[in-house]
Protein backbone atom coordinates (compact mmCIF):
# COMPACT_ATOMS: atom_id res chain seq x y z
CA UNK A 1 0.00 0.00 0.00
CA UNK A 2 2.91 2.40 -0.23
CA UNK A 3 1.78 3.88 -3.42
CA UNK A 4 2.82 7.47 -2.76
CA UNK A 5 4.88 8.85 -5.66
CA UNK A 6 6.92 11.88 -5.72
CA UNK A 7 9.89 12.50 -8.15
CA UNK A 8 13.04 12.68 -6.23
CA UNK A 9 14.75 15.59 -7.80
CA UNK A 10 16.53 18.04 -7.12
CA UNK A 11 14.11 19.99 -8.27
CA UNK A 12 15.97 23.56 -8.75
CA UNK A 13 14.37 27.11 -8.73
CA UNK A 14 15.49 30.45 -9.16
CA UNK A 15 15.19 32.71 -5.81
CA UNK A 16 11.81 34.12 -6.52
CA UNK A 17 10.07 31.92 -8.89
CA UNK A 18 7.46 29.19 -7.95
CA UNK A 19 8.34 26.10 -6.82
CA UNK A 20 5.49 23.30 -7.96
CA UNK A 21 5.94 19.52 -6.16
CA UNK A 22 4.03 17.11 -7.29
CA UNK A 23 2.64 13.41 -5.84
CA UNK A 24 0.57 11.05 -7.56
CA UNK A 25 -0.86 8.23 -5.54
CA UNK A 26 -2.82 4.85 -6.51
CA UNK A 27 -5.81 4.39 -3.00
CA UNK A 28 -8.90 6.27 -4.77
CA UNK A 29 -10.60 5.93 -1.19
CA UNK A 30 -7.94 8.60 -0.18
CA UNK A 31 -9.37 11.38 1.52
CA UNK A 32 -6.56 13.41 3.35
CA UNK A 33 -3.50 14.52 2.35
CA UNK A 34 -0.76 16.70 3.82
CA UNK A 35 2.45 17.99 2.94
CA UNK A 36 5.68 18.05 5.27
CA UNK A 37 9.14 19.52 4.85
CA UNK A 38 11.97 18.62 5.89
CA UNK A 39 15.46 19.85 6.48
CA UNK A 40 18.94 18.02 6.52
CA UNK A 41 18.99 15.64 9.76
CA UNK A 42 15.85 17.44 10.62
CA UNK A 43 12.23 16.02 11.53
CA UNK A 44 9.45 16.43 9.23
CA UNK A 45 7.38 19.77 9.74
CA UNK A 46 3.45 19.91 8.59
CA UNK A 47 2.64 22.51 6.73
CA UNK A 48 -0.29 21.81 4.70
CA UNK A 49 -3.39 19.41 5.02
CA UNK A 50 -5.96 19.46 2.34
CA UNK A 51 -9.01 17.15 2.55
CA UNK A 52 -11.48 18.18 -0.80
CA UNK A 53 -10.55 18.72 -4.03
CA UNK A 54 -9.34 22.10 -5.21
CA UNK A 55 -7.01 25.16 -3.95
CA UNK A 56 -5.97 25.36 -0.74
CA UNK A 57 -3.93 28.60 0.17
CA UNK A 58 -2.24 29.48 3.24
CA UNK A 59 0.75 32.00 3.17
CA UNK A 60 2.92 31.53 -0.24
CA UNK A 61 2.15 28.09 -0.13
CA UNK A 62 -0.69 26.61 -1.80
CA UNK A 63 -2.21 22.87 -2.27
CA UNK A 64 -3.66 21.35 -5.12
CA UNK A 65 -5.66 18.23 -4.95
CA UNK A 66 -7.66 16.41 -7.71
CA UNK A 67 -8.67 12.98 -6.52
CA UNK A 68 -10.34 12.15 -10.01
CA UNK A 69 -6.50 12.24 -11.31
CA UNK A 70 -5.66 10.90 -8.01
CA UNK A 71 -2.82 13.86 -7.78
CA UNK A 72 -1.90 16.70 -5.25
CA UNK A 73 0.67 19.31 -5.95
CA UNK A 74 2.18 21.91 -3.33
CA UNK A 75 3.03 25.00 -5.24
CA UNK A 76 5.85 27.29 -3.32
CA UNK A 77 5.20 31.19 -4.11
CA UNK A 78 8.35 33.70 -4.14
CA UNK A 79 10.22 31.07 -2.95
CA UNK A 80 13.21 31.41 -0.83
CA UNK A 81 17.07 29.60 -0.04
CA UNK A 82 15.38 28.91 3.19
CA UNK A 83 12.58 27.00 1.44
CA UNK A 84 15.61 24.38 0.35
CA UNK A 85 14.43 20.87 1.72
CA UNK A 86 12.80 17.74 1.50
CA UNK A 87 8.36 17.86 0.95
CA UNK A 88 7.43 14.42 2.07
CA UNK A 89 3.97 13.87 0.23
CA UNK A 90 1.50 11.59 2.70
CA UNK A 91 -2.17 10.24 2.53
CA UNK A 92 -4.45 8.53 5.19
CA UNK A 93 -3.85 5.01 5.19
CA UNK A 94 -6.97 2.70 4.35
CA UNK A 95 -7.86 -0.81 4.86
CA UNK A 96 -4.86 -2.32 7.05
CA UNK A 97 -3.19 1.10 7.32
CA UNK A 98 -6.24 2.77 8.74
CA UNK A 99 -5.18 5.46 11.12
CA UNK A 100 -1.38 5.50 9.32
CA UNK A 101 -0.32 7.85 6.76
CA UNK A 102 1.21 6.43 3.69
CA UNK A 103 4.65 8.89 3.18
CA UNK A 104 6.25 9.47 0.09
CA UNK A 105 9.97 9.24 -0.34
CA UNK A 106 9.91 13.14 -0.90
CA UNK A 107 11.25 15.57 -3.66
CA UNK A 108 14.18 17.48 -2.75
CA UNK A 109 13.72 20.99 -3.56
CA UNK A 110 16.78 23.43 -4.10
CA UNK A 111 16.00 26.87 -4.33
CA UNK A 112 19.25 29.36 -6.06
CA UNK A 113 20.07 33.20 -4.76
CA UNK B 1 9.94 22.90 25.40
CA UNK B 2 8.81 20.32 22.61
CA UNK B 3 5.65 18.47 22.56
CA UNK B 4 7.76 14.98 21.15
CA UNK B 5 10.36 14.45 23.11
CA UNK B 6 12.86 11.74 22.08
CA UNK B 7 16.13 10.64 23.95
CA UNK B 8 18.70 10.20 23.55
CA UNK B 9 19.34 12.80 20.51
CA UNK B 10 22.29 10.80 19.21
CA UNK B 11 23.53 7.45 20.25
CA UNK B 12 26.96 5.08 19.06
CA UNK B 13 26.75 1.87 20.02
CA UNK B 14 28.24 -1.64 19.00
CA UNK B 15 27.08 -4.15 17.59
CA UNK B 16 25.16 -6.58 19.62
CA UNK B 17 24.27 -4.54 22.38
CA UNK B 18 20.56 -3.57 23.56
CA UNK B 19 19.49 -0.11 22.85
CA UNK B 20 16.37 1.56 24.30
CA UNK B 21 15.37 4.56 22.18
CA UNK B 22 12.40 6.72 24.54
CA UNK B 23 9.76 8.97 23.47
CA UNK B 24 7.14 10.94 25.48
CA UNK B 25 4.77 13.77 24.70
CA UNK B 26 2.99 16.55 25.99
CA UNK B 27 0.33 16.39 22.87
CA UNK B 28 -2.43 14.34 24.82
CA UNK B 29 -2.27 12.26 21.75
CA UNK B 30 -3.36 8.68 22.04
CA UNK B 31 -1.63 7.52 18.93
CA UNK B 32 2.17 6.82 18.64
CA UNK B 33 4.80 5.72 16.21
CA UNK B 34 8.10 4.81 14.95
CA UNK B 35 9.50 5.39 11.95
CA UNK B 36 13.29 5.06 10.65
CA UNK B 37 14.92 6.85 7.78
CA UNK B 38 17.27 5.99 5.39
CA UNK B 39 19.29 8.12 2.59
CA UNK B 40 17.06 7.62 -0.08
CA UNK B 41 14.43 5.29 1.31
CA UNK B 42 12.09 7.40 3.06
CA UNK B 43 10.65 6.89 5.83
CA UNK B 44 9.29 3.37 7.04
CA UNK B 45 7.40 2.74 9.69
CA UNK B 46 8.57 -0.04 12.43
CA UNK B 47 5.59 -0.14 15.19
CA UNK B 48 2.54 1.52 16.21
CA UNK B 49 -0.03 1.90 18.88
CA UNK B 50 -3.20 3.79 18.98
CA UNK B 51 -3.57 3.24 22.83
CA UNK B 52 -1.72 1.69 25.52
CA UNK B 53 -3.00 -1.88 25.13
CA UNK B 54 -2.88 -1.70 21.29
CA UNK B 55 0.31 -2.54 19.48
CA UNK B 56 0.88 -3.03 16.08
CA UNK B 57 4.03 -4.04 13.77
CA UNK B 58 4.83 -1.44 10.85
CA UNK B 59 6.84 -2.54 7.54
CA UNK B 60 10.04 -3.67 9.43
CA UNK B 61 9.27 -4.90 12.91
CA UNK B 62 11.94 -7.52 12.63
CA UNK B 63 14.96 -6.97 14.98
CA UNK B 64 12.67 -4.17 16.93
CA UNK B 65 10.27 -4.51 19.90
CA UNK B 66 8.82 -1.57 21.74
CA UNK B 67 6.63 -0.44 24.59
CA UNK B 68 4.04 1.42 25.23
CA UNK B 69 4.13 1.95 28.78
CA UNK B 70 1.41 5.42 29.15
CA UNK B 71 -0.42 7.05 26.94
CA UNK B 72 2.13 9.64 26.88
CA UNK B 73 5.47 7.26 26.80
CA UNK B 74 6.23 5.16 23.86
CA UNK B 75 9.95 3.08 23.78
CA UNK B 76 11.60 1.43 21.06
CA UNK B 77 14.26 -1.01 21.56
CA UNK B 78 16.86 -2.98 19.37
CA UNK B 79 17.32 -6.13 21.53
CA UNK B 80 20.73 -7.19 19.60
CA UNK B 81 22.00 -4.14 17.61
CA UNK B 82 23.07 -4.43 13.89
CA UNK B 83 24.64 -2.41 11.69
CA UNK B 84 22.16 -2.02 9.09
CA UNK B 85 20.34 -0.48 11.67
CA UNK B 86 22.28 2.38 11.70
CA UNK B 87 19.70 5.41 10.87
CA UNK B 88 17.77 8.37 12.02
CA UNK B 89 14.48 7.26 13.93
CA UNK B 90 11.61 9.56 14.97
CA UNK B 91 8.70 9.34 16.68
CA UNK B 92 5.35 10.48 15.94
CA UNK B 93 2.44 11.27 17.49
CA UNK B 94 -1.52 11.73 16.21
CA UNK B 95 -4.97 12.44 17.67
CA UNK B 96 -7.46 9.82 17.78
CA UNK B 97 -10.38 12.24 17.03
CA UNK B 98 -12.26 11.55 13.71
CA UNK B 99 -10.22 11.33 10.50
CA UNK B 100 -7.88 13.62 9.23
CA UNK B 101 -5.30 13.83 11.72
CA UNK B 102 -1.16 14.38 10.54
CA UNK B 103 1.51 13.45 12.62
CA UNK B 104 3.43 15.36 14.33
CA UNK B 105 7.04 14.50 15.06
CA UNK B 106 10.41 14.70 17.64
CA UNK B 107 12.85 15.81 16.85
CA UNK B 108 15.00 12.34 16.18
CA UNK B 109 17.50 9.89 17.65
CA UNK B 110 20.70 9.44 15.33
CA UNK B 111 22.07 6.09 16.12
CA UNK B 112 24.99 4.50 14.61
CA UNK B 113 26.03 1.20 15.37
CA UNK B 114 29.18 0.11 14.79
Amino acid sequence: QKEVEQNSGPLSVPEGAIASLNCTYSDRGSQSFFWYRQYSGKSPELIMSIYSNGDKEDGRFTAQLNKASQYVSLLIRDSQPSDSATYLCAREGKGGSQGNLIFGKGTKLSVKP
Amino acid sequence: DADVTQTPRNRITKTGKRIMLECSQTKGHDRMYWYRQDPGLGLQLIYYSFDVKDINKGEISDGYSVSRQAQAKFSLSLESAIPNQTALYFCATSDLGGRNQPQHFGDGTRLSIL
